[in-house]
């Protein structure tokens, strides 16, 4: 069965780093795009990023473009989140999902998610 | 603000009918497949819809989607209370570059 499990999250000043991992078993990894999204307390979806299956290809929503990076390590069956000078208002619980099928359009599984707390 | 637009929230009795709609623009929904996500209480979000109006397997064909130039809806049919939850339209949005949400509705079942 798939599952995806993330971890690195935590409480973090503003300014600092954070990278966060999601760890996909249950499918061939390499084969599927993935996605990060998250979710701020008590707020809805918010898209981050997405990554090709071979890692050639990146999209980052507007808001993390030039601070936060996505990479894959497709021998770990690893997706990586880099987050550098984080900012209070990137305060959320961050999912990883895996696309449906080639054109990444949907997110069939998902994790569980990760608590980032960028506070001072 | 969302680059869709959902109602916040939607009601309707036990075992009626309710639609909750999704409305964007001809760079997003337009032109691109519209995906529905559920999220209980406390957990991760689920697919419930994808291109537009398939749904995939284990989801009980109470559950639909349809689009219609830049708007999507979703319908539920025999509304139990365990369909109590948030509800989230997404697409691709090809001026940005990027994935969009709609800002999420609340339905309840009362």
């Amino acid at each position: 069965q798939v599952q995806l499990v993330e971890s690195g999250g935590g409480v973090v000043q503003p300014g600092r780093s954070l990278r966060l991992s999601c760890a996909a078993s249950g499918f061939t990894f390499r084969s599927y795009g993935m996605h990060w999204v998250r979710q701020a307390p008590g707020k809805g979806l918010d898209w981050v990023a997405v990554i090709s299956y071979n890692g050639d290809t990146e999209y980052f929503a507007e808001s993390v473009r030039g601070r936060l990076t996505i990479s894959r390590d497709n021998s770990k069956n690893t997706l990586y989140l880099q987050m550098n000078t984080l900012r209070i208002e990137d305060t959320a619980v961050y999912y990883c999902g895996k696309c449906r099928g080639n054109d990444c359009y949907s997110i069939d599984y998902w994790g569980q998610g990760t608590l980032v707390t960028v506070s001072s | 603000q969302s680059v869709l637009t959902q109602p916040p929230s939607v009601s309707a009795p036990p075992g009626q009918k309710v639609t909750i709609s999704c409305s964007g623009s001809s760079s997003n929904i337009g032109n691109n497949y519209v995906s529905w996500y559920q999220q209980l209480p406390g957990t991760a979000p689920k697919l419930l819809i994808y291109d537009n109006n398939n749904r995939p397997s284990g989801i009980p064909d109470r559950f639909s989607g349809s689009k219609s130039g830049t708007s999507a809806t979703l319908g539920i049919t025999g509304l139990q209370t365990g369909d109590e939850a948030d509800y989230y339209c997404c697409t691709w949005d090809s001026s940005l570059n990027a994935g969009v949400f709609g800002g999420g509705t609340k339905l309840t079942v009362l």
